[in-house]
């Protein structure tokens, strides 16, 4: 069946450090890949999406590209801010549009 | 425009009570969703709604959960009795049109259970 696997937290980085939170998936069709994020106290809210191979979603600062030969759909960020302290939950629709699967969700703290 | 609704945003209850939480999704969004998330997890389907019709509810524990979508815009989803391992966040998102490529669920802040 589909799955979702992130990479494990609590993360705790500096801010202005460079972040990256894997994400791989597993699916039986060709999926739609998402990330949310769940700030404290506030319900999930996308953060980018990319519907097919090597697309590049793009938000706030934040990148992921859809890698179908490796299944992953990393996030990146350049450089942090404290106010990205937050859950960032990978997740994919398969077929696209359809049942979503989440991961178990990353906690991320910036540091000042 | 205004998001997702949902209240109570936060109810404790003892076992074996009833419960029901309420979701109003963003307005001309004929997909529903509700999800269970534990904590520390991220949300699990629990049913998905086109419209009035429940599509997909094979999550969904029928012996004690049950959902109604009347009218296909406001959703309750019920518990009854509750038990101790329903404590969770229930969240309900929505979506305009699930068959487009690039859909995208929009959710509720959720409400927070917990059941002692």
């Amino acid at each position: 069946g589909d799955s979702v696997t992130q990479m494990e937290g609590p993360v705790t980085l500096s801010e202005e450090a460079f972040l990256t939170i894997n994400c791989t998936y597993t699916a039986t069709g060709y999926p739609s890949l998402f990330w949310y994020v769940q700030y404290p106290g506030e319900g999930l809210q996308l953060l980018l999406k990319a519907t097919k191979a090597d697309d590049k979603g793009s938000n706030k600062g934040f990148e992921a590209t859809y890698r179908k030969e490796t299944t992953s759909f990393h996030l990146e960020k350049g450089s942090v801010q404290v106010s990205d302290s937050a859950v960032y939950f990978c997740a994919l629709s398969d077929p696209p549009g359809n049942q979503f699967y989440f991961g178990t969700g990353t906690s991320l703290t910036v540091i000042p | 425009e205004a998001g997702v609704v949902q209240s109570p945003r936060y109810k404790i209850i003892e076992k074996k009570q009833p419960v029901a939480f309420w979701c109003n999704p963003i307005s001309g969004h004929n997909t529903l969703y509700w999800y269970l998330q534990n904590l520390g997890q991220g949300p699990e389907l629990l049913i998905r709604y086109e419209n009035e019709e429940a599509v997909d509810d094979s999550q969904l524990p029928k012996d004690r959960f049950s959902a109604e979508r009347l009218k296909g815009v406001d959703s309750t989803l019920k518990i009854q009795p509750a038990e101790l391992g329903d404590s969770a966040v229930y969240l309900c998102a929505s979506s305009l049109d699930r068959d487009r490529v690039t859909d995208t669920q929009y959710f509720g802040p959720g409400t927070r259970l917990t059941v002692l």
